[in-house]
């Protein structure tokens, strides 16, 4: 089975900018989480999606959003980049909710913003 | 709110000794679930051994086991006989409605 890809790998924005990264996850897995990972804060929660739908949210700003296909793929979106928003996001799929299952990291989407 | 502490931020080993990273927990649920995960360098993140809180038996992988304190609320990882291939970010996570992670344990191994 092939993995968790993310795409893309990196990318340099622009303060003000908005970007959307994309997530494919593992044939069958029905959860996709994000994470922000940066070197002060470790990795920090931004949400999680099961059938479309969102079911739980970090403490991030409405600046980032997210949402899930039908096919379980996920795009996430952040508005208005900031300096402070820098940093590698993971995704991570499990075949059912993220509470208790094993999830999957895909190799993560390193943005850089100017 | 649930929280995740790892109070050291790097540690060292020498090869094929025993190591262990400590981590503390904070859950207002009863039944969860704790992990350890590995980030080598420039790899991807993988689990390295899962316990259920509900379980008093302590998880064990191969080199790695856990010591489950739950009215101490604490989870720590020992790796045996330590390996070069063990040099990794380590995190530590709870899960009850989410998943949360500590800031993680650079751990180092020195031939």
């Amino acid at each position: 089975k092939a993995g968790v890809t993310q795409t893309p790998r990196y990318l340099i924005k622009t303060r003000g900018q908005q970007v959307t990264l994309s997530c494919s996850p593992i044939s069958g897995h029905r959860s996709v989480s994000w994470y922000q990972q940066t070197p002060g804060q470790g990795l920090q929660f931004l949400f999680e999606y099961f059938s479309e739908t969102q079911r739980n949210k970090g403490n991030f700003p409405g600046r980032f959003s997210g949402r899930q296909f039908s096919n379980s793929r996920s795009e996430m979106n952040v508005s208005t980049l900031e300096l402070g928003d820098s940093a590698l996001y993971l995704c991570a799929s499990s075949l059912e909710v993220v509470t208790y299952n094993e999830q999957f990291f895909g190799p993560g989407t390193r943005l850089t913003v100017l | 709110a649930q929280t995740v502490t790892q109070s050291q931020p790097e540690m060292s080993v020498q090869e094929a000794e025993t190591v262990t990273l400590s981590c503390t927990y904070d859950t207002s649920e009863s039944d969860y679930y704790l992990f350890w995960y590995k980030q080598p360098p420039s790899r991807q993140m993988i689990l390295v051994i899962r316990q259920e809180a509900y379980k008093q038996q302590n998880a064990t992988e191969n080199r790695f086991s856990v010591n489950f304190q739950k009215a101490a609320k604490s989870f720590s990882l020992k790796i045996s006989d330590s390996q070069l291939g063990d040099a990794a970010m380590y995190f530590c996570a709870c899960g009850d409605d989410k998943i949360i992670f500590g800031k993680g344990t650079r751990l180092h191994i020195l031939p």
